[in-house]
């Protein structure tokens, strides 16, 4: 079965740092594109970031400088670093595959992981 | 960077109705347009990818159409467990979302 789980999120005060971790099975990571997509509560879908098979990244301006997507083939598992922490980065965060011959459309969604950034 | 803007922002309707959402994108963006079903407290669902194609076991009741800047996700008879919030995603550039048009009962 094709599957995505995250993984790391939690409470953390301003200007802390994160790792989620979204951990596939039924594809390999490292053969696809995958990104994270984000939603604050209450809030709309918000792209956060894309690692490209041939291992390029892209960021959304509200996080560049301060995120890093990342993978493990060994563990086949998308990462992202997450640092200076504000409220603003409040959210539930998806990690999703991205499929180029389906108008890099995101097919299949882990089921997301809460992160909370509060003193 | 491309935006998107849909309408309307919610709406009411019954089971059986045929119901239009509208997706517009601030350029050309050809058909790298994506539509997506979100039910509460749940990740999002692929339902169209490239304006038109429907996406593996989503029931045909669903359809897509548009090219350019203007778009339109249909379905023809809602159904009990269509009630949700759908949003429109451009993949012409660096991805955008739009603000999503809520489907509630009326």
């Amino acid at each position: 079965e094709v599957q995505l789980v995250e993984s790391g999120g939690g409470l953390i005060q301003p200007g802390g740092s994160l790792r989620l971790s979204c951990a596939a099975t039924g594809f390999t990571v490292s053969s696809n594109y995958m990104s994270w997509v984000r939603q604050a509560p209450g809030k709309g879908l918000q792209w956060v970031s894309v690692f490209y098979s041939g291992g390029s990244s892209y960021y959304a301006d509200s996080v560049k400088g301060r995120f890093t997507i990342s993978r493990d083939n060994s563990k086949n598992t998308l990462y992202l670093q997450m640092n200076s922490l504000s409220p603003e980065d409040t959210a539930v965060y998806f990690c999703a595959r991205v499929v180029p011959t389906s108008y890099y459309a995101m097919d299949v969604w882990g089921q997301g992981t809460t992160v909370t950034v509060s003193s | 960077d491309i935006q998107m803007t849909q309408s309307p922002s919610s709406l009411s309707a019954s089971v059986g109705d045929r119901v239009t959402i509208t997706c517009r994108a601030s350029q050309s963006i050809s058909s790298y347009l994506n539509w997506y079903q979100q039910k509460p407290g749940k990740a999002p669902k692929l339902l169209i990818y490239g304006a038109s194609s429907l996406q593996s076991g989503v029931p045909s009741r669903f359809s897509g159409s548009g090219s350019g800047t203007d778009f339109t996700l249909t379905i023809s008879s809602l159904q009990p467990e269509d009630f949700a919030t759908y949003y429109c995603q451009q993949s012409y550039s660096i991805p955008h979302f739009g603000p999503g048009t809520k489907v509630d009962m009326k």
